[in-house]
């Protein structure tokens, strides 16, 4: 099945630096990849995705790039802020199984 | 619109005791999911169903879990015999047809002792 790997596990930087978490996976049949956030005590919310026919979305500070010939994802954050502290999962969803499959997530720390 | 909710939030329970967790999925999202979230992992698909029909279930513990949404709406699963490696969160999504986000609730944190 899908394996779906995020790199690094961890981050810590300070206010203001921007990040870079990377995503791949090995199914090419999963063709929509959204990414989630989890603040401590909270749901799984929704940040970011893109679809197997693009190669980049942008949003406020968030910019997500894919490259489907590598299989790889990778999410830009800049100017982070404490706000921005939170577990990252990068998800893969496979139009032929209707399942959804995630990484492990990074954990971002942002001091101020 | 509501969120995702569900119930309870917490459990914790000895080992062979059986636990039920209940999902309400936002109004109108045919496709419901139930996802089990071990700590410090990503969340992991164990069934989900589109209105009342099981879709797939090929990662659910059948010997001992099992999922049912009757009426296509709300969603109810089951643990019939924890095991400590059953500790984990349990997350419910739903998402509509045709849409691209899945929509998570809060969680059910179980613990079995």
């Amino acid at each position: 099945g899908e394996q779906v790997e995020q790199l690094p596990s961890s981050l810590i930087v300070q206010e203001g630096a921007s990040v870079l978490i990377n995503c791949s996976y090995t199914d090419s049949a999963s063709v929509y990849f959204p990414w989630y956030k989890q603040e401590p005590g909270k749901r799984l919310q929704f940040i970011i995705d893109i679809r197997s026919n693009m190669e980049r979305k942008q949003t406020q500070r968030l910019t997500l790039l894919f490259d489907k010939k590598t299989k790889h994802l990778s999410l830009h954050i800049t100017a982070t802020q404490p706000g921005d502290s939170a577990i990252y999962f990068c998800s893969a969803y496979n139009t032929n199984t209707g399942k959804l499959t995630f990484g492990d997530g990074t954990v971002l720390t942002v001091k101020p | 619109e509501a969120g995702v909710t569900q119930s309870p939030r917490y459990a914790v329970l000895q080992e062979g005791q059986a636990v039920s967790f209940w999902c309400d999925p936002i109004s109108g999202h045919d496709t419901l999911y139930w996802y089990q979230q071990p700590r410090d992992q990503g969340p992991q698909l164990l069934v989900y169903f589109r209105d009342e029909a099981v879709i797939d279930n090929s990662q659910l513990p059948s010997d001992r879990f099992s999922a049912v949404r009757p009426k296509g709406t709300n969603s109810t699963l089951k643990i019939q015999s924890a095991k400590q490696g059953d500790t984990a969160t349990y997350l419910c999504a739903s998402r509509r047809l045709g849409g691209g986000e899945q929509y998570f609730g809060p969680g059910t944190r179980l613990t079995v002792l």
